[in-house]
């Protein structure tokens, strides 16, 4: 079963504004990681936060975690036309280490 | 730096026939990922790999198999291919599990049709 959902699924900004994804997830979990993907390309790894973490930042990413709520966000700032892609969360499942699942994904889209 | 290579990049079959996809992890990686992502859908994980043994397995066909060899790259291998199985095929690699060591590498995809 899907362990991750993602809102919104599609998302419009213009440059320099801010975007805020969102990932709900099911089950108790080791990490959580955010993956970027290029139309019809592989997924690129951004960032991990482990479940004893709440916030975690590199450069314009700033990813946050409750784990109460089972829920992350990605937020990306000063957003660029390049920051057009696909944004997927991922999490794996606290037990079981050999998989990571995906979320439905959040289709961002930059307007320069 | 060395990324994870996957072979054909496009694959092009008809109903019923059989296809095989490569990978070759990145040096030095021990765990290997099959991702099977349609078209706008999410990657749904399909069957992984640590130290040439089958770690878990996912929402793989009956139809599919895939191993993983002593020098570490894997393939998948596909039987009589149906409409629905077409779609990108990523395959990912990592020094050890997911949920122990974190990120994990994808390569490019294969993206395989059926007509």
């Amino acid at each position: 079963s899907q362990q991750g959902e993602e809102d919104p699924q599609a998302l419009s900004i213009q440059e320099g504004e801010n975007a805020t994804m969102n990932c709900s997830y099911k089950t108790s979990i080791n990490n959580l990681q955010w993956y970027r993907q290029n139309s019809g390309r592989g997924l690129v790894h951004l960032i991990l936060i482990r479940s004893n973490e709440r916030e975690k930042h590199s450069g314009r990413l700033r990813v946050t975690l409750d784990t109460s709520k089972k829920s992350s966000s990605l937020l990306i700032t000063a957003s660029r036309a390049a920051d057009t892609a696909s944004y997927f969360c991922a999490t794996d499942e606290r037990g079981n280490t050999d998989k990571l699942i995906f979320g439905t994904g959040t289709r961002l889209q930059v307007f320069p | 730096a060395a990324g994870v290579i996957q072979s054909p990049r496009h694959l092009i079959k008809e109903k019923r026939e059989t296809a095989t996809l490569k990978c070759y992890p990145i040096p030095r990686h021990d765990t290997v990922y099959w991702y099977q992502q349609g078209p706008g859908q999410d990657p749904q994980f399909l069957i992984s790999f640590y130290e040439k043994m089958q770690s878990d397995k996912g929402s793989i066909p009956d139809r599919f198999s895939a191993q993983q060899f002593s020098d570490y790259h894997s393939e998948l291998n596909m039987s009589s291919l149906e409409l629905g199985d077409s779609a990108l095929y990523f395959c990912a690699s990592s020094l050890g599990l997911a949920g122990s060591t974190g990120e994990l590498f994808f390569g490019e995809g294969s993206r395989l049709t059926v007509l």
